[in-house]
């Protein structure tokens, strides 16, 4: 089984200040990690994703992700923190053997404050 | 390009009532569907997947159920509402992308239980 964690429900930044959201996972085979955005009432958006190959990460929107296997870890951030940044993000993970599905972390709430 | 819709947007039910929720894709053929709840602060908690018409899996045992009648459409239905099946429903296909799969969300159904 997989598993994500997602400490905390809300992190809040200044504008222009760094934005860490932190994830954590558990899999028993190699992982394939990912970064939704959602805003409200909306659906949920890819922001970038790991698979194979380099550990680090660009996705859209200036956020980037690193994956750690040695702390089963998968950190997003983006250098300046923007306004439009906030947004509620959800980290997933799935696997070859997940046939196609994902399983969510239960999210964070990002604020940016003016 | 492909394109997801759910309808409808928004939906009021009594304690009891039927309840049916529809999710079309467009632009694709054969896509892999799927239809999660999200409650407030318990992240998104997939539902069913289907990899083809009449093809349903169950995540969790409740009080929904779900269809495929066609490619793409996806059906997601109840005979008797519970409160507790208030929450916002999304609806999500899947593309193969090097070694995994990624998901692509349509905007989603706020349901309220009265």
């Amino acid at each position: 089984a997989q598993s994500v964690t997602q400490l905390g429900s809300h992190v809040s930044v200044s504008e222009g200040a760094l934005v860490l959201l932190r994830c954590n996972y558990s899999s028993s085979v190699p992982p394939y990690l990912f970064w939704y955005v959602q805003y409200p009432n909306q659906g949920l958006q890819l922001l970038l994703k790991y698979t194979t190959g380099a550990t680090l990460v660009k996705g859209i929107n200036g956020f980037e992700a690193e994956f750690k296997k040695s702390e089963t870890s998968f950190h997003l951030t983006k250098p300046s923190a923007h306004m439009s940044d906030a947004a509620e993000y959800f980290c997933a993970v799935s696997s070859v053997l997940a046939n196609s599905k994902l399983t969510f972390g239960k999210g964070i709430t990002l604020s940016v404050r003016p | 390009s492909q394109t997801i819709h759910q309808w409808p947007a928004t939906l009021v039910q009594p304690v009891g009532s039927p309840l049916s929720l529809e999710c079309t894709v467009e632009g694709t053929s054969n896509p892999n569907l799927y239809w999660y709840r999200q409650a407030a602060g318990r992240g998104l908690q997939l539902l069913f997947y289907s990899v083809g018409i009449g093809q349903i899996s169950s995540e969790v045992p409740q009080n929904l159920s779900a269809s495929r009648p066609q490619d793409r459409q996806f059906i997601l239905s109840s005979k008797k509402l519970l409160l507790s099946d208030s929450g916002f429903y999304l609806c999500a296909w899947s593309v193969r992308k090097g070694p995994t799969y990624e998901q692509y969300f349509g905007p989603g159904t706020r349901l309220t239980v009265t």
